[in-house]
């Protein structure tokens, strides 16, 4: 059972165009985080967010935290073939859950 | 190395054999945990240990998987008779001290069953 769900599960987009992956649950998280996992690797930790309502950037990515805590956003500005990949994310409470992820292609 | 180390990478086993998967957590890292991730998917938690303290097992499929850490280092995770639906690549990672630190993963086991 995956508390989060995420939005949209695939994602096929030209290089420099916009993006942005959803996160959505019905639970309320103490704190939120994102990664990036590469076939045959591991997750990578993005960013982790903690306070509703709190924006983070990161280079061309920008993640915000829902003032309820409950959903969580990651938009990418130009994307670059580079961005390709899994993107999670996750919610940590009594466990630590995991999102059913998007899955990432940017065509050059 | 300075990672969590996984081995083996890629493990091929007939329907029915045991299987047992190794996770070497960053040197000082107190909390592991044990995920299952099919192809496309999120991880799915499975356990979690808190030095040698198996804190949470509820995510163990059935009475067949086992994961110890006895002496709050490394640590395996065990599956016996193994099913085809056991296929799937186990993650672990490793965190400071409690869900609400970052985890850092391996690279995975790939299990094949066949």
């Amino acid at each position: 059972t995956q508390l989060l769900e995420q939005s949209p599960q695939f994602l096929s987009i030209q290089e420099g165009e916009n993006l942005t992956v959803y996160c959505n649950s019905s639970s309320v998280f103490s704190s939120l985080q994102w990664y990036r996992q590469e076939p045959g690797e591991g997750p990578v930790l993005l960013v982790t967010v903690v306070t509703g309502g709190e924006v983070k950037k990161l280079k061309r990515l920008t993640f915000q935290f829902g003032d309820a805590r409950k959903d969580s956003s990651l938009h990418i500005t130009a994307a670059q073939p580079g961005d390709t990949g899994l993107y999670l994310c996750a919610g940590t409470g009594n466990q630590f859950y995991f999102g059913t992820g998007t899955s990432l292609t940017v065509i050059p | 190395g300075a990672g969590v180390s996984q081995s083996p990478r890629y493990k091929v086993a007939k329907r029915g054999q045991d299987v047992a998967l190794r996770c070497d957590p960053i040197s000082g890292h107190v909390s592991l945990f044990w995920y299952q991730q099919a192809l496309g998917q999120g991880p799915e938690f499975l356990t979690y240990f808190q030095n040698e303290a198996q804190l949470d097992k509820s995510g163990l499929p059935s009475d067949r998987f086992f994961a110890e850490r006895p002496e709050g280092s490394v640590s395996t995770l065990k599956i016996q008779r193994t099913q085809q639906e056991d296929s799937a690549v186990y993650l672990c990672a490793s965190s400071l001290a409690g869900v609400n630190q970052p985890q850092h993963f391996g690279d995975g086991t790939r299990l094949s069953i066949l």
